[in-house]
């Protein structure tokens, strides 16, 4: 069965400094995707980046970039130039693409905070 | 705007009674999805819903019904709610394709008493 792990319950940075959020994934589909999403404290999901386990690069939108490392099995979420808005809750997950359904497994998320 | 609209945004609710949370999507999108956020514990999945018609059990469905009569509509029913489904209960839909994120709707948090 796909499962997600986020080990960091909660993570410190210093305002405008990089940060790295950990996400181990096991799964024996050898296809699949991976989503991070940011939950603020208003309460919305909001989708931050994908990565396919096909793509050979790692993905990047704006100051957020994947580290995926498939033989590691995991796709830890890189945030650069850390800025107070990104302190939040953030969320990996999981779809198996060939699943019924395409449902995402979420990872029990990691709390950020950024301090001025 | 397109997205998705949950209803009501907050409830409280004695044990025993019967509740309905309201879902609906304006963009088409042919899957659904109920989830249920607690404390450590990440979004857990309810039910799901590929197309209208179709529904399918998540990690935790146990007390909890959905129908999908329509595209747009995806309604979560708690036959008869309990304290320990006291959550945030998050809808979503999605497009078919593998790199389609889930677009959430803005949640609804019930406390069972």
């Amino acid at each position: 069965a796909q499962k997600i792990t986020q080990t960091q319950p909660g993570m410190f940075v210093q305002e405008k400094e990089a940060v790295t959020l950990d996400c181990t994934y096991d799964t024996s589909d050898p296809s699949y995707g991976l989503f991070w999403y940011k939950q603020p404290s208003s309460g919305e999901m909001i989708f931050l980046i994908y990565q396919g386990s096909y793509d050979q690069q790692n993905a990047t939108e704006g100051r957020y970039s994947l580290n995926f490392q498939k033989a590691r099995k995991s796709a830890n979420l890189v945030i650069s130039a850390s800025q107070l808005g990104d302190s939040a809750m953030y969320f990996c997950a999981m779809r198996e693409t060939n699943n019924q359904g395409g449902k995402l497994i979420f990872g029990q998320g990691t709390e950020l905070s950024v301090k001025p | 705007i397109a997205g998705i609209t949950q209803a009501p945004t907050s409830q409280i609710l004695a044990a025993g009674r019967r509740m309905t949370l309201r879902c609906t999507q304006d963009m088409r999108h042919n899957a659904m999805y109920w989830y249920r956020q607690d404390l450590g514990l990440g979004l857990r999945l309810i039910h799901y819903s590929n197309t209208a018609g179709t529904t399918g059990k998540g990690e935790v469905p146990d007390g909890y019904s959905v129908s999908r009569a329509n595209t747009d509509d995806f309604p979560l029913t708690l036959a008869s709610a309990v304290p320990s489904q006291t959550s945030v209960y998050f809808c979503a839909s999605s497009g078919w394709a593998g790199n389609s994120p889930l677009h959430f709707g803005n949640g609804t948090r019930l406390t069972v008493t």
